[in-house]
């Protein structure tokens, strides 16, 4: 069974611009959640989404946002980058929305933004 | 709100000596969930155990075995007769029943084995 995939690995982009990045669950998990990870604040949670709806949201600006699609497959997308949004994004698929389910990541997508 | 800390922000031992990564969390829930990751180098988290706040009994994996105490709000994890591979960023993380698969997650441990 593959994992969870995540594109792309590694992005540069530069202040203002906005990014999308998109994470693909294990075949048949119906749960995406989104982490960020920076040397700082280590990892925060962004958001999660079952079945196209998002069910929780961390305390993020509004900048941050994503969608589910039908296929579960889910995208972020960080607009008007800022330099603080250089992290390490993880991506987390779930079978359902139950919390004592075992949520695998992703290998993360690298956002440097200069 | 829930809070998970991990005091100790890195450890170095020897291989072969026992270590205890410690893990204090804070929740107002009476049902939650504790977790167990470990992230080597190449970033991504791997799942290592998961106990509900109603089974306290203790639980060994090989040479890893995790020390759940209710009474004192921990959540220890211990690896006896560490080895190099162990090397990694281990994080403790809280779920609580009414928050969907929302994870809370401590600042991790920095463990570092050496030959």
């Amino acid at each position: 069974k593959a994992g969870v995939t995540q594109t792309p690995r590694y992005l540069i982009k530069t202040r203002g611009q906005q990014v999308t990045l998109s994470c693909s669950p294990i075949s048949g998990h119906r749960s995406v959640s989104w982490y960020q990870q920076t040397p700082g604040q280590g990892l925060q949670f962004l958001f999660e989404y079952f079945s196209e709806t998002q069910r929780n949201k961390g305390n993020f600006p509004g900048r941050f946002s994503g969608r589910q699609f039908s296929n579960s497959r889910s995208e972020m997308n960080v607009s008007t980058l800022e330099l603080g949004d250089s992290a390490l994004y993880l991506c987390a698929s779930s079978l359902d929305e139950l919390p004592y389910n075992e949520q695998f990541f992703g290998p993360g997508t690298r956002l440097t933004v200069l | 709100a829930q809070k998970v800390t991990q005091a100790q922000t890195e450890i170095s031992v020897v291989e072969k000596e026992d270590v205890t990564l410690d893990c204090v969390y804070e929740t107002r829930d009476t049902t939650y969930y504790l977790f167990w990751y470990k992230q080597p180098p190449s970033g991504e988290l791997v799942f290592l155990i998961r106990r509900n706040s109603f089974d306290e009994q203790n639980e060994i994996s090989g040479r890893y075995s995790w020390n759940f105490q209710k009474s004192t709000s921990s959540f220890n994890f211990t690896i006896t007769a560490s080895q190099v591979v162990d090397s990694a960023v281990y994080f403790c993380a809280l779920s609580e029943a009414n928050a969907g698969n929302m994870l809370t997650f401590g600042g991790g441990t920095r463990l570092m084995v050496k030959p």
